[in-house]
């Protein structure tokens, strides 16, 4: 498999459920990222990952957790969601922070719906 | 901080050619990105431009004013399959991440 892949690509989820979203990268990457996608918004950036270390948190709520386990691997954990939390979520890579961080691949995204 | 300005939608015909501007302020530049993304699908990278001018790439150009934070996005020759949203984004020194525009929207018809 190439390229990012995203799990699951659709997410209902109550608000007092716990559940995670998984991106994976097959380019050999560095830097890895969290991205929200709401109608009529620009995309948000959540998180970033530089050789497994997080290097910004983009004053994200604390009921999404970030995990990067290694380099080629990352994960959103999500709890107690409310309703606005509904959107597109998209992850991404880049060579790393330092080299070509313009040139972003990005997965197909989670599609995720809060009731 | 940072904030990008960009149409929020072109329409254009079949074999046109459409431009479509951004005008950003930032606190620390270090250049311009545009990504393509068609419906339901990922933001794909087209161009970046890190000094002023134009850089082109098959049918599509994009342009750089550092002096006057703008770019543009060119593209000739539409076809069909160009209908999609299309995003500016600030490459942001410091942190070397990028800042998105809302994206504008390019319906091309027949």
């Amino acid at each position: 498999e190439t390229g990012v892949t995203q799990t699951p690509r659709h997410l209902v989820m109550g608000m007092t459920n716990k559940k995670s979203l998984k991106c994976e990268q097959h380019l050999g990457h560095n830097a890895m990222y969290w991205y929200k996608q709401s109608a009529k918004k620009p995309l948000e950036l959540m998180f970033v990952y530089n050789f497994k270390e997080q290097t910004e948190n983009n004053s994200v709520p604390s009921r999404f957790s970030p995990e990067c386990p290694n380099s080629s691997h990352l994960f959103l954990h999500l709890h107690t969601l409310q309703p606005e939390d509904s959107a597109l979520y998209l992850c991404a890579s880049s060579h790393d922070l330092w080299t070509n961080s313009y040139e972003q691949y990005f997965g197909p995204g989670t599609r995720l719906t809060v009731t | 901080g940072q904030s990008l300005e960009q149409p929020s939608e072109v329409t254009a015909v079949e074999g046109a050619i459409v431009q479509i501007n951004c005008t950003y302020q930032t606190s620390g530049f270090y250049g311009l990105s545009w990504y393509q993304q068609h419906d339901g699908g990922a933001p794909t990278f087209l161009s970046y431009n890190a000094l002023d001018g134009l850089e082109e790439t098959g049918r599509f150009s994009s342009f750089l004013s550092r002096s006057d934070s703008y770019g543009y996005l060119l593209l000739q020759e539409l076809q069909m399959k160009d209908s999609a949203s299309y995003f500016c984004a600030v490459l942001n020194s410091g942190y070397s991440t990028l800042t998105f525009g809302k994206g504008t929207m390019l319906l091309v018809s027949p």
